[in-house]
C-alpha cells in the first residue's frame, strides 16, 4: 500500500517570501503521478501542480514548483513570492492504478502580511 | 474547466435517519467517481470508487451497507448515509474523472465543493 507523509503540520511565511512544503511517499510502483492540492477555507480542492514519475524534469506552474527526487521518494513544493491568497491547507497526493488518490496528512500554510 | 457539483452543500439530520448526497459532473461524462470523507483538520480519506452501471468498490473498513453508492448515469453518483449517527458527521467530498480516457492512463480528478453532514 502507498503512504504519503507530510511532516510539517503547520508553516508560516511572510508575504513575498519563499516557502517549501515537504512530502515523502512510499510505493513499489515505478510509474505513477504526484500532486499538490490546495484547500482554502472554502474547502474546495484545487489542483496546484502535477508531476509524472517518469519525467525527470521538475514541474513548474507560475510561482509554484516542485523538487521531485524519485530515488529518495521525495516531492516538495516551493511557493515563491507568497501571497495572502496562498493561505490554505496543502495536501500532497499519490495517484495509483485506477486513478485513486492517496493524500498526505496536510500542511496548514499561513501567509502573513 | 470541468465542473463538479454537490448537493446539498450542508445538511443537518436526526440520528437514525438517512441522508442522500448527490455528485454531478456538469460538463463532462464520468464513468468513475470517487467519494472521500474528511474529518475536521484532517486529510481526505477515500471511501469508495463509484463506477457507472456497476457496483461500487469500497475501501477497507468502510461499511458498504451504511454508505450506499449508486452511479446510475454518466453524470450522477449518489451517496446515501443510512441510519446516520453522530459519528457519521463529517465533510463528504466527491470527485469525478473524465471518461474518455482509459483507466490505464492519467485522468485528472475534478472535485466537488463538498457536503457538510451534521447528525444530531
Amino acid at each position: 500500500a502507498q503512504t504519503v507523509t507530510q511532516s510539517q503540520p503547520e508553516m508560516s511565511v511572510q508575504e513575498a517570501e519563499t516557502v517549501t512544503l515537504s512530502c515523502t511517499y512510499d510505493t513499489s510502483e515505478s510509474n505513477y503521478y504526484l500532486f499538490w492540492y490546495k484547500q482554502p477555507p472554502s474547502r474546495q480542492m484545487i489542483l496546484v501542480i502535477r508531476q509524472e514519475a517518469y519525467k525527470q524534469q521538475n514541474a513548474t506552474e507560475n510561482r509554484f514548483s516542485v523538487n521531485f527526487q524519485k530515488a529518495a521518494k521525495s516531492f516538495s513544493l516551493k511557493i515563491s513570492d507568497s501571497q495572502l491568497g496562498d493561505t490554505a491547507m496543502y495536501f500532497c497526493a499519490f495517484m495509483r492504478a485506477g486513478n485513486m488518490l492517496t493524500f498526505g496528512g496536510g500542511t496548514r500554510l499561513m501567509v502573513k502580511p | 474547466g470541468a465542473v463538479v457539483s454537490q448537493h446539498p452543500s450542508r445538511v443537518i439530520c436526526k440520528s437514525g435517519t438517512s441522508v442522500k448526497i448527490e455528485c454531478r459532473s456538469l460538463d463532462f461524462q464520468a464513468t468513475t467517481m470517487f467519494w472521500y470523507r474528511q474529518f475536521p483538520k484532517q486529510s481526505l480519506m477515500l471511501m469508495a470508487t463509484s463506477n457507472e452501471g456497476s457496483k461500487a468498490t469500497y475501501e477497507q473498513g468502510v461499511e458498504k451497507d451504511k454508505f450506499l453508492i449508486n452511479h446510475a448515469s454518466l453524470t450522477l453518483s449518489t451517496l446515501t448515509v443510512t441510519s446516520a449517527h453522530p459519528e457519521d458527521s463529517s465533510f463528504y467530498i466527491c470527485s469525478a474523472r473524465d471518461s474518455w480516457r482509459d483507466a490505464s492512463s492519467y485522468n485528472e480528478q475534478f472535485f466537488g465543493p463538498g457536503t457538510r453532514l451534521t447528525v444530531l
